[in-house]
C-alpha cells in the first residue's frame, strides 16, 4: 500500500527566508507525486506535480520540488517565503495504474510565516 | 473552465438527520473521488468512481454513508442518519486519464452535526 510521511507537523519561518518542507513516500514503483496547499477555510490547490522526466519540477507561486528516487523523497522548496504562503501543505502520492489513481495524502505541514 | 463544484459549502444539521452532499466534476473527467478531512484523521479517501461505476468504497466508514454517481456530471454523498462524529470537510475531486492524473479538488462541503 502506498503511504506518505510528512515529518514536520509545524514549521515557522521568517518572511524572506528560504523554506523546505519534507515528504517521504512508500510505493512499489515510481508514483505520481503532488504537493497541494490549503489556506484556512479553503479547498486544496495544486502547487506542482511530478510524473516523469526532469526530477526538479516547478510549480506555481515560486515553489519547486525535487524527486529523489534513492531517498523516496519529494521535498518542496521556496527560496524566499512571503507572508501569503502561510497555509497547510500536503504531499500526496498516486499510483500509475487505473486501480491506484486515488491520492494518498500525508498528514500535512502547517507553515507559519513571521513578519 | 469551471472547476469541481460542490454544494452546499456549509451545512449545520442535527444528529439523526439525513445529509446529502453534491458534486459536479469537471466536464470530461472520468474519475471522481470523495475525500473527508478531519483533524484526527487528516485527508482520507472515502470512495471513488470510474465512468460512473464505484471502484473502491473501502474507505466508507460505515453503512450510514452511501455514494452514487447517476451520470458523468453528478455525484452525491449521503449520510443517514448523521452523527456528530461525521462533522468534517468533505471534498470532491475529479481527474481523467487525459489530464495526466492531475486531480482537481472542489472547495469542500463543511459539515457540522450537532
Amino acid at each position: 500500500a502506498q503511504s506518505v510521511t510528512q515529518p514536520d507537523i509545524h514549521i515557522t519561518v521568517s518572511e524572506g527566508a528560504s523554506l523546505e518542507l519534507r515528504c517521504n513516500y512508500s510505493y512499489g514503483a515510481t508514483p505520481y507525486l503532488f504537493w497541494y496547499v490549503q489556506s484556512p477555510g479553503q479547498g486544496l490547490q495544486l502547487l506542482l506535480k511530478y510524473f516523469s522526466g526532469d526530477t526538479l519540477v516547478q510549480g506555481i507561486k515560486g515553489f519547486e520540488a525535487e524527486f529523489k528516487r534513492s531517498q523516496s523523497s519529494f521535498n518542496l522548496r521556496k527560496p524566499s517565503v512571503h507572508w501569503s504562503d502561510a497555509a497547510e501543505y500536503f504531499c500526496a502520492v498516486a499510483g500509475r495504474s487505473g486501480s491506484a489513481r486515488q491520492l494518498t495524502f500525508g498528514s500535512g505541514t502547517q507553515l507559519t510565516v513571521l513578519p | 473552465d469551471a472547476g469541481v463544484i460542490q454544494s452546499p459549502r456549509h451545512e449545520v444539521t442535527e444528529m439523526g438527520q439525513e445529509v446529502t452532499l453534491r458534486c459536479k466534476p469537471i466536464s470530461g473527467h472520468d474519475y471522481l473521488f470523495w475525500y473527508r478531512q478531519t483533524m484526527m484523521r487528516g485527508l482520507e479517501l472515502l470512495i471513488y468512481f470510474n465512468n460512473n461505476v464505484p471502484i473502491d468504497d473501502s474507505g466508507m466508514p460505515e453503512d450510514r454513508f452511501s455514494a452514487k454517481m447517476p451520470n458523468a456530471s453528478f455525484s452525491t454523498l449521503k449520510i443517514q442518519p448523521s452523527e456528530p462524529r461525521d462533522s468534517a470537510v468533505y471534498f470532491c475531486a475529479s481527474t481523467s486519464t487525459g489530464s495526466g492524473n492531475t486531480i482537481y479538488f472542489g472547495e469542500g462541503s463543511w459539515l457540522t452535526v450537532v
